[in-house]
């Protein structure tokens, strides 16, 4: 059965560094993978996304991430953090037959 | 705008009673899903309608939930004889792959 693993509960950064928040997955085939955030009292908005191709992947608000097959990874990084990025990150694991798995999430805060 | 409405935004209620959650796609979608948050946690799949047939069934999804999406647009999701453990964020998302969400309709039993 597909697993997500997002190992850091919560993080925090100051403004102006950058940020890598882990995620592991546990799938048999190539699987789908995505970030998505969540502000308080929020629906859940998509970062990014990976299918297939080129393993690192570009998203909206600045931040990339990098799949990596070997290490069954999909960290999500931004170089230089922003206040308004403090929240709830979730990334998850979907496959063909349409199931779709979060994470428990990451709570990220972010220091002046 | 996320382009998904969710209605109501809260809804508390006592235990026993039934409860209708509404989630209304601004455009077509062919997929639609519903999903359960609770606090701290991430969101765990109920069930998914591909147009007006629903496909797949969470083992979460007990017998008194159900939904439906008729016309496959708006969707519906009614908990009856609701339980303390029913309280919980309800998430509608639609595209392939969830790509847009409401904002929730998060409900508190009494």
């Amino acid at each position: 059965a597909q697993s997500v693993t997002q190992p850091d509960i919560h993080i925090t950064v100051s403004e102006g560094a950058s940020l890598e928040l882990r995620c592991n997955y546990s799938y048999g085939a190539t699987p789908y993978l995505f970030w998505y955030v969540q502000s308080p009292g929020q629906g859940l908005q998509l970062l990014l996304k990976y299918f297939s191709g080129d393993t690192l992947v570009q998203g909206i608000k600045g931040f990339e991430a990098e799949f990596k097959r070997s290490q069954s990874s999909f960290n999500l990084r931004k170089p230089s953090v922003h206040w308004s990025d403090a929240a709830e990150y979730f990334c998850a694991v979907g496959d063909t037959g349409n199931q779709f798995y979060f994470g428990t999430g990451t709570s990220l805060t972010v220091i002046p | 705008d996320t382009g998904v409405s969710q209605n109501p935004r809260h809804k508390i209620t006592k235990r026993g009673q039934n409860v209708t959650f509404r989630c209304d796609p601004i455009s077509e979608h062919n997929r639609l899903y519903w999903y359960r948050q609770t606090l701290g946690q991430g969101p765990e799949f109920l069930t998914y309608f591909q147009n007006e047939a629903q496909l797949e069934k969470s083992r979460l999804l007990s017998d008194r939930f159900s939904a439906e999406r008729p016309k496959g647009s708006f969707s519906t999701l009614e908990i009856q004889r609701t339980e303390q453990g029913d309280s919980a964020m309800y998430l509608c998302g639609v595209g392939n792959q969830p790509q847009h969400f409401g904002d929730g309709t998060r409900l508190s039993i009494l």
